[in-house]
């Protein structure tokens, strides 16, 4: 398995502009999420999907924000428009959640973000 | 509120040489703890899960103990190595809380030669 797949790795836009990462997760998982990671505020949690559906998006910092799960192995997290604060490196990750709940998360590559 | 606290927030070492990272955490109730390591410019990726009723779980030189009394964990590496260099980060999981993780700030490590 190729693992969690994300593009693009490196995104460097001005401000004001519709950014749009992807992310392909492990397959035959059910859960997906969508973390921020800054040196200030290390991992952040933004939006978290379970089969395909919006569980928990209360990290999502704002209206610019949005994420989309249209299927099982595609979503995308768009920032519109960026300000130079949406500056990060965005991973995101896939489990499977059993009956137990709360399985391995395997992260992604990343993107790194730089909106200047 | 839910928070994991690590310490130190950074760490030198000589290579060869062992050490112990800190993680407490007032996540409550408890499911599991992790501990990831992330390398620069990659993605976390983890070397221990330990539930409730474990208090030690080794992963070649990489040694995790929790107490779950205290809600403490440490994260042992022994005889470390340059590859080791990178940022260790306390992962705590809430009981009922589906997938949802709380993570620590990490502890950045960088062995020297």
């Amino acid at each position: 398995d190729a693992g969690v797949i994300q593009s693009p790795r490196h995104e460097v836009t001005e401000m004001g502009q519709e950014v749009t990462l992807r992310c392909k997760p492990i397959s035959g998982h059910n859960s997906l999420f969508w973390y921020r990671q800054t040196m200030m505020r290390g991992l952040e949690l933004l939006i978290y999907f379970n089969n395909n559906v919006p569980i928990d998006d209360s990290g999502m910092p704002e209206d610019r924000f949005s994420a989309k799960m249209p299927n099982a192995s595609f979503s995308t997290l768009k920032i519109q428009p960026s300000e130079p604060r949406d500056s990060a490196v965005y991973f995101c990750a896939s489990s499977q959640a059993g009956t137990s709940g709360g399985h391995e998360q395997y992260f992604g590559p990343g993107t790194r973000l730089t909106v200047t | 509120k839910n928070q994991v606290e690590q310490s130190p927030q950074s760490l030198i070492i000589l290579e060869g040489k062992n050490c112990t990272l800190q993680c407490n955490y007032t996540v409550s109730p408890f499911s599991n703890l992790r501990w990831y390591k992330q390398d620069t410019g990659r993605g976390p990726v983890s070397l221990t899960i330990m539930t409730f009723s474990e208090n030690t779980k080794s992963n070649g030189r990489y040694t995790a103990t929790l107490d779950a009394d205290t809600k403490q964990s440490s994260l042992h590496i022994t005889a470390s190595q340059l590859s080791d260099s990178a940022s260790y980060i306390c992962v705590v999981r809430r009981n009922n809380a589906g997938n949802m993780l709380t993570f620590g700030g990490g502890t950045r490590l960088m062995v020297k030669p």
